[in-house]
């Protein structure tokens, strides 16, 4: 079974400083990870995914990820936040091309201070 | 770059009603979810259809909510009677294995009033 786990509910930074948003897997098999964004009254956009190619994986808007199997980690970041940073982050799972399961983390909410 | 395609956009009903959400998915792509998102939640699955085949269901409140995908095309899914807590966001999402990505359509904004 799978399952994933987004430690922290609200993220706070302030412009221009870097970007952490955590996140904890948990997988029977070689898992495929995203992180997905949504800004408000807004669907979700693809940021980025792991797809068992390299570890790390450069997305959209300069944010990258780490895959790290021994630590079950995923976690999303940016160098420097920007205020259009502001928006929930979702992790996700997924062991596509087996059962096809998509599991949400239950999110992130990035607020960026001035 | 192909979308999926949701219908409606936004969609305001009375409780006790009948509401209806359509989806039309990637071309080619064999696998079709449904997911609720409740305000200040992460999505959550409601359906996932493998072709015209519905392969998890588990999570569907079957005694009002239905949904179909006849062609295994296109999808809808229907809500009656409407429930003032199934005011939602619900996402509709397909993908295909091969290419090993998914790609969310932009949803249909339910409240019931």
């Amino acid at each position: 079974a799978q399952s994933v786990t987004q430690l922290d509910s609200h993220v706070s930074v302030s412009e221009g400083t870097p970007v952490l948003l955590r996140c904890n897997y948990s997988s029977s098999y070689s898992p495929s990870l995203f992180w997905y964004v949504q800004h408000p009254n807004k669907g979700l956009q693809l940021l980025l995914k792991y797809t068992s190619a390299a570890t790390l994986v450069k997305g959209i808007n300069g944010f990258e990820a780490e895959f790290k199997k021994s630590e079950t980690s995923f976690h999303l970041t940016k160098p420097s936040a920007h205020m259009s940073d502001a928006a929930e982050y979702f992790c996700v799972v997924s062991d596509l091309g087996r059962d096809d399961k998509i599991i949400f983390g239950k999110g992130t909410r990035l607020h960026i201070l001035p | 770059e192909a979308e999926v395609a949701q219908s409606p956009r936004y969609k305001i009903t009375e409780k006790s009603q009948a509401v209806a959400f359509w989806c039309d998915p990637i071309s080619g792509h064999a696998t079709l979810y449904w997911y609720r998102q409740i305000l200040g939640q992460g999505p959550e699955l409601l359906v996932q259809f493998q072709d015209e085949s519905v392969v998890d269901d588990s999570q569907l409140p079957k005694d009002r909510f239905s949904a179909e995908r006849l062609k295994g095309v296109d999808s809808t899914l229907k809500i009656q009677p409407a429930e003032l807590g199934d005011s939602a966001m619900y996402l509709c999402a397909s993908s295909h294995p091969t290419v090993l990505s998914y790609t969310f359509g932009s949803g249909t904004r339910l409240t019931v009033v």
